[in-house]
């Protein structure tokens, strides 16, 4: 089973939608979670951390579930500029990370 | 704002030739990584090095692999004898560490071999 799992997409939404994307992760011990965006041939950049409490920056919010091994972020009021790859990462243990596949969104005009 | 650097951007090698990927991580930054992502798919862990030591490793970062941190700077990945499948975007990345897990990555070097 796959350290980290997520829907690859892509997901088409028009200009002001929201979206929702959803991660799941396989070992129970995974301590740190975070979404990062990564852009055409760039590097991932940190969007946010997330907490158990679930966390809200602008237009942004992530949640997690530890019982079901589950985060998610949600976008609303989707931009042109949110048209990237969200990739979901998870600090397991000491100081390995693990990335997702990533989520591709398009935001339409 | 401070950054992670790595150099050069771009790397042509052929087969078998050694390269050395560059980094200069975040100057108060105490954990340094290495990650590589293979055109079209996701990015895979290399290495954690902390304390001038490597502290973890995956199963990609083989004997071929090594890293270094020749002064109070510099980080490097070397890969000894390149492979056609080693043509990749290598990411370095760095992070404080304590209780801050946030890494921070460089812009990434593209490596090509040929």
């Amino acid at each position: 089973r796959k350290e980290v799992e997520q829907d690859p997409g892509p997901f088409n939404v028009p200009e002001g939608a929201t979206v929702a994307f959803n991660c799941t992760y396989s070992n129970s011990a995974s301590q740190s979670f975070f979404w990062y965006r990564q852009d055409c041939r760039k590097e991932p950049k940190l969007l946010m951390s997330v907490y158990s409490s679930g966390n809200e920056d602008g237009r942004f919010t992530a949640q997690l579930n530890r019982a079901s091994q589950y985060i998610s972020l949600l976008i609303r009021d989707s931009k042109l500029s949110d048209s990237a790859t969200y990739l979901c990462v998870v600090l397991k243990g000491g100081n390995q990370f693990y990335f997702g596949t990533g989520t591709s969104l398009t935001v339409i005009p | 704002e401070p950054e992670v650097t790595q150099t050069p951007s771009h790397q042509v090698t052929q087969m078998g030739q050694e390269v050395i990927l560059h980094c200069v991580p975040i100057s108060n930054h105490l954990y340094f990584y290495w990650y590589r992502q293979i055109l079209g798919q996701k990015v895979e862990f290399l290495v954690s090095f902390y304390n001038n030591e490597i502290s973890e490793k995956s199963e990609i970062f083989d004997d071929q692999f090594s890293v270094e941190r020749p002064d109070g700077s510099n980080f490097t990945l070397k890969i000894r004898s390149t492979k056609l499948e080693d043509s990749a975007m290598y990411f370095c990345a760095s992070k404080v560490g304590g209780t801050i897990d946030t890494q921070y990555f460089g812009p990434g070097t593209r490596l090509t071999v040929l």
